[in-house]
């Protein structure tokens, strides 16, 4: 079963809020990731977790704060977010081997709006 | 570092007829994987096809197959009996054991007309 799900699929929030995103996949994957992508434009890394460890920040704004409570699940929370981190936020797994990590899969994405 | 280019923001193909996208990539790693995604309308990044730099024979998934051309550093596409279900934008990208990073290209949206 070759399936990454995530909730919700469309977000709308202010400014002044708190939301979170969830990822969840079954195919016993050890490595997530967060990315943002624009329209038109790829994906854009935010985040890996490798091992329930976070491996990789590309340099994202404290108001994205990523979390993997277990293998499974990955959440990102969001708060105080500006208008342009309206984007498709995307999750992904893979399996690694080694350092390396082969083909990525990807969840449906959620559409944040931020007014 | 790692760059993947594709060249080709757009292409268009006739319905049952094949057509070729290109990518071209640049990376100092003797170890790395190619891969091309398919992202449709409903935006879920879908996995193609992938190639093991290691291996000379080129990578076929029923009707997608690549020409792989490690020399060169070349990762086109070949669609064959191109179907209206592979309208969608289509993204080369390189992975290589560091950090396991996926790069990606800036994508060539397919249209497929009737």
């Amino acid at each position: 079963d070759t399936e990454v799900t995530q909730t919700p699929k469309h977000l709308v929030m202010g400014m002044t809020n708190k939301k979170s995103l969830k990822c969840e996949q079954h195919m016993g994957h050890r490595a997530m990731y967060w990315y943002k992508q624009k329209a038109k434009k790829p994906p854009e890394l935010m985040f890996v977790y490798s091992y329930e460890k976070l491996s990789i920040n590309e340099s994202v704004p404290s108001r994205f704060s990523p979390e993997c409570p277990n293998s499974s699940l990955l959440n990102l929370h969001l708060h105080a977010l500006q208008p342009e981190d309206s984007a498709l936020y995307l999750c992904a797994s893979s399996q690694p081997q080694g350092t390396f990590s082969y083909e990525q899969y990807f969840g449906p994405g959620t559409r944040l709006t931020v007014t | 570092a790692q760059t993947v280019t594709q060249s080709q923001p757009e292409m268009s193909v006739q319905e049952a007829e094949t057509v070729t996208l290109s990518c071209t990539y640049d990376t100092s790693e003797s170890d790395y994987y190619l891969f091309w995604y398919k992202q449709p309308p409903s935006r879920q990044m879908i996995l193609v096809i992938r190639q093991e730099a290691y291996k000379q024979q080129n990578a076929t998934e029923n009707r997608f197959s690549v020409n792989f051309q490690k020399a060169a550093k070349s990762f086109s596409l070949k669609i064959s009996d191109s179907q209206l279900g592979d309208a969608a934008m289509y993204f080369c990208a390189s992975n290589t054991g560091t950090a396991s990073k996926l790069t990606f290209g800036t994508g060539t949206r397919l249209q497929v007309t009737l």
